[in-house]
């Protein structure tokens, strides 16, 4: 069965550090997505991604957060100078289309100290 | 007040048991309906769609009430794997696939 895939699972980085999180998605999927949950509260979407280009952004995603699809499998987040409130677990997940079930990645756990 | 409200939790409940999820939403332009269900410190993963006539999938009976914004998940005869916590998810239109996810609720069944 296809599935979303991600590395790394776990990263542990220092404050002001830049980290690249790295997903490969469902290959016949159209849109990609990242979403976090910090621990013990609910998952919050951060960023769409669709035709090369941001689809829709929450409030989260400020300038410190960037997408790229550098190449035709892997989709990456990228988060410059990271702070503690960073520390969260990650989510990629792609669907064939928008508005459809989306398929989750396992999750990469990112620990900002 | 937020998006999508679901029942607090957690459920304990022994197994066999029939238990019932509440999930209710505040915008009326939601469109698309799903529960996922998520393991302790793992991904949500898909359970079911919600369609407006309400559907079925084996044990699992989903329902949504686009009056009352409201959307239910029943499980019938539950067995000690289902324990997890069951998230209410929403879309809307035109916003690019965004899912909004309610809080969870906490399933717990023994045996």
């Amino acid at each position: 069965e296809p599935e979303v895939t991600q590395t790394p699972s776990h990263q542990v980085t220092q404050m002001g550090q830049e980290v690249i999180l790295r997903c490969v998605p469902i290959s016949n999927h159209l849109y990609f997505y990242w979403y976090r949950q910090i621990l013990g509260q609910k998952v919050e979407f951060l960023v769409s991604f669709y035709n090369n280009e941001i689809s829709e952004k929450s409030e989260i995603f400020d300038d410190q957060f960037s997408v790229e699809r550098p190449d035709g499998s892997n989709f990456t987040l990228k988060i410059r100078s990271t702070k503690l409130e960073d520390s969260a677990m990650y989510f990629c997940a792609s669907s064939r289309a928008g508005p459809i079930e989306a398929f989750f990645g396992q999750g990469t756990r990112l620990t900002v100290v | 007040r937020k998006e999508v409200e679901q029942d607090p939790g957690p459920f304990n409940v022994p197994e066999g048991a029939t238990v019932a999820f509440n999930c209710t939403y505040s915008n009326s332009a939601s469109q698309s309906f799903f529960w996922y269900r998520q393991d302790c410190r793992k991904e949500p993963k898909l359970l079911m769609s919600v369609y407006s006539s309400g559907n079925e999938d084996g044990r699992f009976t989903a329902q949504l009430n686009r009056a009352s914004q409201y959307i239910s998940l029943l499980i019938r005869d539950s067995k000690l794997s289902d324990s997890a916590t069951y998230l209410c998810v929403v879309s809307r239109r035109n916003q690019g696939g965004k899912l909004i996810f309610g809080q969870g609720t906490e399933l717990s069944v023994k045996p």
